[in-house]
């Protein structure tokens, strides 16, 4: 039973470039949660998505960026005209929904921006 | 929102000896609270749990209290190994309708051999 499936690992962007991240949930899991680690620090929730829905984004930055997770296919966090300040680590955690159950982590995304 | 403050930021003891971290949450809604160990480079992997009707629970070596009256939940560490250097990390949420995990900042855990 594959875990939280990210890719890519590692991403660099330059300035102004976009980001794609994704997120493939466990088997059987409808609801997706991203967050954020800046280097040093600790995990910051971004988003919460069931299929179809975002259901809590109070922890999106407003502006460049936005996160999906269409009927079909993984969930995706897209950020736009990158700055360097997005170099962080995103990590992408599923559920079943029916908890509160112990949320397990993908690898993560290591965003590098230059 | 709900905060998670969490204490010491590093901690350094003596292979073999007790570690204790301590985490403190705001939101009495709060129902749920994991711990996490992250190696660097790594993911955060879920190494113990607790619900708010249970008061404590032990895995081997590893621990977690709970205080609902102070809002304050504990990992205890014992037998301390090398392979437990890493970042502990506490989290807690309500669960309701919404699973999203607030996290506390982070303990750098150092075992000296």
């Amino acid at each position: 039973n594959a875990g939280v499936m990210q890719n890519p690992r590692h991403l660099v962007r330059r300035r102004g470039q976009e980001a794609r991240l994704r997120c493939s949930p466990m088997k059987g899991h409808s609801h997706v949660y991203w967050y954020r680690q800046l280097p040093e620090e600790g995990l910051k929730f971004m988003v919460y998505l069931q299929k179809e829905n975002i259901i809590d984004e109070s922890g999106m930055p407003k502006e460049r960026f936005s996160a999906e997770f269409p009927k079909e296919g993984p969930s995706i966090l897209r950020i736009q005209q990158v700055v360097r300040g997005d170099s962080a680590a995103y990590f992408c955690a599923s559920s079943p929904g029916t908890g509160p159950v112990p949320l397990h982590f993908g690898n993560g995304t290591r965003l590098t921006v230059t | 929102g709900e905060n998670v403050e969490q204490h010491p930021s590093t901690l350094s003891v003596q292979e073999g000896d007790s570690a204790v971290i301590k985490c403190t949450y705001s939101d009495s809604a709060s129902n749920y609270f994991p711990w996490y160990k992250q190696e660097l480079g790594k993911r955060p992997q879920l190494i113990i749990d607790i619900r708010s009707n249970v008061g404590e629970k032990k895995d081997q070596r590893i621990a977690v209290t709970l205080n609902k009256t102070a809002k304050h939940f504990s990992l205890h560490i014992t037998e301390t190994q090398p392979e437990d250097s890493a970042v502990y990390f506490c989290a807690a949420t309500t669960g309701f309708g919404n699973e999203k995990l607030t996290f506390g900042t982070g303990t750098r855990l150092t075992i000296i051999p």
